[in-house]
């Protein structure tokens, strides 16, 4: 079975970093894209971040640029996301998705079950 | 960016009823769109990519249509579980951006 297991949420101030991880079972990891996607309470999705296979390519929304780093390691099946200088529009639950297929598509399946992150003072 | 506009915001329908979901891009994604459905407290899920596939998993009774700039989610007949908020997504053109959402209630 395919899992997505998010961790590393939690409360942080202003101006603060928080590292993201996400762990991958039930399926080659190394063969497959992975993104980001976060979600404000109450709001809609928002694509934040994606990672090529080998890591060599980035993607990053531009409310993110600068600020998040994604990464992976293939050799432990886990995907990440580096978040500093955090601000209250970052609040949101932070969701790890796969593409669809190994061939690279940019649609997402399946997603993680979330991380919530609050930025608050 | 590109833009992607869904109507209704909501919709209220029954229980074996039709639902159309309409999803607008503000220039082309040729067929490159995907619809999700996020039930209440749930992770969203893929139904129909390349926007008139259906998932692995989907029902039958949903089915995508559209190209270019307007595309159709089709819901036959609303089934107690297809309550939810539908979201459409392109990725034709970096960055990948997703629609407002239209969600499903129960009438």
């Amino acid at each position: 079975e395919v899992q997505l297991v998010e961790s590393g949420g939690g409360l942080v101030q202003p101006g603060g970093s928080l590292r993201l991880s996400c762990a991958a079972s039930g399926f080659t990891f190394s063969t497959y894209v992975m993104s980001w996607v976060r979600q404000a309470p109450g709001k809609g999705l928002e694509w934040v971040s994606t990672i090529s296979i080998s890591g060599g390519n980035t993607y990053y929304a531009d409310s993110v640029k600068g600020r998040f780093t994604i990464s992976r390691d293939n050799s432990k099946n886990t995907l990440y996301l580096q978040m500093n200088s955090l601000g209250a529009e970052d609040t949101a639950l932070y969701y790890c998705a796969r593409d669809r297929i190994t061939v690279t598509t940019y649609f997402f399946d399946p997603w993680g079950q979330g991380t919530l992150v609050t930025v608050s003072s | 960016e590109i833009v992607l506009t869904q109507s209704p915001a909501s919709l209220s329908l029954s229980p074996g009823e039709r639902a159309t979901l309409s999803c607008r891009a503000s220039q082309s994604v040729r067929s490159y769109l995907a619809w999700y459905q996020q039930r209440p407290g749930q992770a969203p899920r893929l139904l129909v990519y390349d926007a008139s596939n259906r998932a692995t998993g989907t029902p039958a009774r949903f089915s995508g249509s559209g190209s270019g700039t307007d595309f159709t989610l089709t819901i036959s007949s609303l089934e107690p579980e297809d309550f939810a908020v539908y979201y459409c997504q392109q990725r034709s053109i970096w960055p990948l951006t997703f629609g407002g959402g239209t969600k499903v209630e129960i009438k």
